[in-house]
């Protein structure tokens, strides 16, 4: 079991460009959270998908958006890069019904 | 709502002596409780976790955490520090009912002296 995969593991981007990120669930699992860690604190919740809609989000405004694939694999979609988007972004997959989260290693992003 | 309170950003404990890592939480709903570790440059590994039934829960690397509701606190402890658990940890929030929004604490960095 390869567990939650994402990619790039680094990503370096300028202010007012686009990022996409990538994330692979855990095998079994239908749920994909996406969080973002910022340098000394802790992961703030951005959005969860199931069933390919958003059905959870957190207060993170619209230039953040995702989607989530049949084969339950998920993007997260960053527009207008800002300096304050540079963070650690966490995927975890988990099943419905089931509370415990599965993290993936995340990726780094700067924004230079 | 629910919220995370970790009290002590930065813990340092002797190699050998016991850790105590503290976290209170808010809940309006019956909580479900995680401990994650993290390493330098790495993701969130979970540590342990409580949902329902025993209080008293153990995680992996000798670590074990006590729901109190009384006192709405979910301690982390370990009765002998390794320099291997120099980490940050993590306390977290959730819910049973299907959406499982997750919400963290701002983490309480752990050293270990030789």
């Amino acid at each position: 079991d390869a567990g939650v995969t994402q990619s790039p593991t680094h990503l370096i981007k300028t202010r007012g460009q686009q990022v996409t990120l990538r994330c692979s669930p855990k095998s079994g699992h239908d749920t994909v959270s996406w969080y973002q860690q910022a340098l000394g604190q802790g992961p703030q919740f951005i959005f969860q998908y199931y069933e390919e809609e958003e059905r959870q989000r957190g207060n993170f405004p619209d230039r953040f958006s995702g989607h989530q694939f049949p084969n339950y694999s998920s993007e997260l979609n960053v527009n207008a890069l800002l300096l304050g988007d540079s963070a650690l972004y966490l995927c975890a997959s988990s099943s419905t019904g089931y509370n415990e989260q599965f993290f993936g290693p995340g990726t780094r992003l700067t924004v230079l | 709502a629910q919220s995370v309170t970790q009290l002590g950003s930065h813990v340092s404990v002797s190699e050998g002596a016991l850790v105590l890592l503290r976290c209170n939480y808010s809940s309006s709903v019956p909580p479900y409780l995680f401990w994650y570790v993290q390493y330098p440059n790495q993701g969130l590994q979970l540590l342990l976790k409580y949902t329902t039934g025993a209080t008293l829960v153990k995680g992996i690397n000798g670590f074990e955490a006590e729901f109190k509701k009384s006192e709405t606190s979910f301690h982390l402890t370990k009765p002998s520090a390794h320099m291997s658990d120099a980490a940050e940890y993590f306390c977290a929030v959730g819910f049973s009912g299907g959406y499982q929004k997750v919400t963290f604490g701002t983490g309480t960095k752990l050293q270990v002296i030789p």
